[in-house]
């Protein structure tokens, strides 16, 4: 994998349903992995940074999990509410000797909650 | 969030013009970011900075130029607008390269809308 890749690109879920959605990246190189949730007409917010093989971060409803020999990480959403509905962002950071190099994203997968 | 604005919020320019868009952060934070986004595309990484006077180029950097001679300030040139400058751009900002806990994510400005006609 060259890039950060996410799938599926859109999804719809009945509200009260749980969900996830997978974010795939390069593994070399590995030094976080970001998640945040773009909701329309506003900024992306920032969800979770994850750097350790491993690593499981939740908040509320929203877990994420993180496997770097294998390059992809999950995130689930428990029970769903229409306030969920949004863009969700995974982003890939190099590791570049303790340079600055920026986040690199995927395209996102657009959650709709349906009522 | 006041942390971090972006000016002007939208724009119609012609092409061939220049135009510069300024991120403005009252975090002190060390590194800035601009992407631009587009349909079809994710956020892409135009330029950053990880200081004063110290920047460097993203994937997309052709046609922008940036500079940044106070800490709050981060601005990008187009030096001479074209229609596949069209786009939303994000200024972003970061704490640390070094993660030691807690959640050191980006925090992004409300975006710029670009419109080069």
């Amino acid at each position: 994998i060259l890039n950060v890749e996410q799938s599926p690109q859109s999804l719809h879920v009945q509200e009260g349903d749980s969900t996830n959605f997978t974010c795939s990246f390069p593994s070399s190189n590995f030094y976080a992995l970001h998640w945040y949730r773009w909701e329309t007409a506003k900024s992306p917010e920032a969800l979770f940074v994850m750097t350790l093989n491993g690593d499981e971060k939740k908040k509320g409803r929203i877990s994420a999990t993180l496997n770097t020999k294998e390059g992809y990480s999950y995130l689930y959403i428990k029970g769903s509410q229409p306030e969920d509905s949004a863009t969700y962002l995974c982003a890939r950071l190099p590791y570049s000797g303790g340079g600055a190099d920026g986040l690199t994203f995927g395209k996102g997968t657009h959650l709709i909650i349906q009522p | 969030d006041a942390g971090i604005t972006q000016s002007p919020r939208h724009k119609v320019t012609e092409t061939g013009t220049p135009v510069t868009l300024r991120c403005h952060q009252t975090e002190n934070h060390r590194y800035m970011y601009w992407y631009r986004q587009d349909p079809g595309h994710g956020l892409r990484l135009i330029h950053y900075s990880y200081g004063v006077k110290d920047t460097d180029k993203g994937e997309v950097s052709d046609g922008y130029s940036v500079s940044r001679s106070k800490t709050e300030d981060f601005l990008l040139t187009l030096e001479s607008a074209t229609s596949s400058q069209t786009s939303v751009y994000f200024c972003a900002i970061s704490e640390s390269m070094l993660f030691q806990g807690g959640n050191y994510g980006y925090t992004f400005g409300s975006g710029t809308r670009l419109t080069v006609v």
